[in-house]
């Protein structure tokens, strides 16, 4: 059964700094993974996709990188700033599956 | 493009009240799923609909039902609800199933069941 894990379960940084967020997974033959950011009372805004056959992915401040061979994937946030406060969740599929598996998610403050 | 929406924001219910959540995109996805939301569970997957008029269980399908009414709308019902369903319910749609198109979620359904 695939599990998936963030580590840590909360972050405080200062304004400015840049930052890693980790998330592992048990097994290694998924298809793909997406990372979101979900902000409190709110529905989840997708961040960033990387199939399994991609290493990595960026959109703006954010860069998601996946190595499938060791079950870990980051997210780069850099330059952090207030807005970025939220709870960040990594989610993994499965090969011809529909269920996306999530994690328990790294709840992240930046302080001004 | 208003994305997934999702009807009623909050509801209250009482042991053994009947109620459908209502979802719609506007993204012409052929893929929608409901998930719940719980405190230290995560999130998790109740029902999916890979196409027009299929539907399929997820992990915690007990409970609950499903009507795909046509390509923008996917209905999750309780027919007696219970404390246990006390959650937050998320919809979402993907344009291709089987994780090869990213989700996207609505603001969800906040429900107590008293």
């Amino acid at each position: 059964k695939q599990e998936v894990t963030q580590i840590p379960a909360a972050l405080s940084v200062p304004e400015g700094e840049n930052l890693v967020l980790n998330c592992s997974f048990t097994d290694s033959a998924i298809y793909n993974l997406q990372w979101f950011r979900q902000d409190p009372g709110k529905g989840l805004t997708s961040l960033l996709l990387i199939q399994s056959s991609q290493r990595e992915q960026t959109s703006g401040r954010l860069n998601a990188s996946l190595d499938k061979s060791s079950g870990r994937s980051t997210l780069y946030i850099a330059a952090s700033q207030p807005g970025d406060s939220a709870t960040y969740l990594c989610a993994v599929i499965q090969g011809g599956s529909e269920k996306l598996v999530f994690g328990k998610g790294t709840k992240l403050t930046v302080n001004p | 493009n208003a994305g997934v929406t999702q009807t009623p924001k909050f509801q209250v219910l009482k042991t053994g009240q009947s109620m459908t959540l209502q979802c719609a995109q506007d993204m012409n996805h052929n893929s929608m799923y409901w998930y719940r939301q719980d405190p230290g569970m995560g999130l998790r997957l109740i029902y999916y609909s890979a196409s027009e008029g299929t539907t399929d269980k997820g992990e915690v399908p007990n409970g609950y039902n499903v009507s795909r009414l046509n390509k923008r709308e996917f209905s999750l019902r309780l027919e007696s609800a219970a404390p246990s369903q006390t959650s937050v319910y998320f919809c979402a749609s993907s344009r291709q199933g089987q994780g090869r198109d990213e989700q996207f979620f609505g603001p969800g359904t906040r429900l107590t069941v008293l």
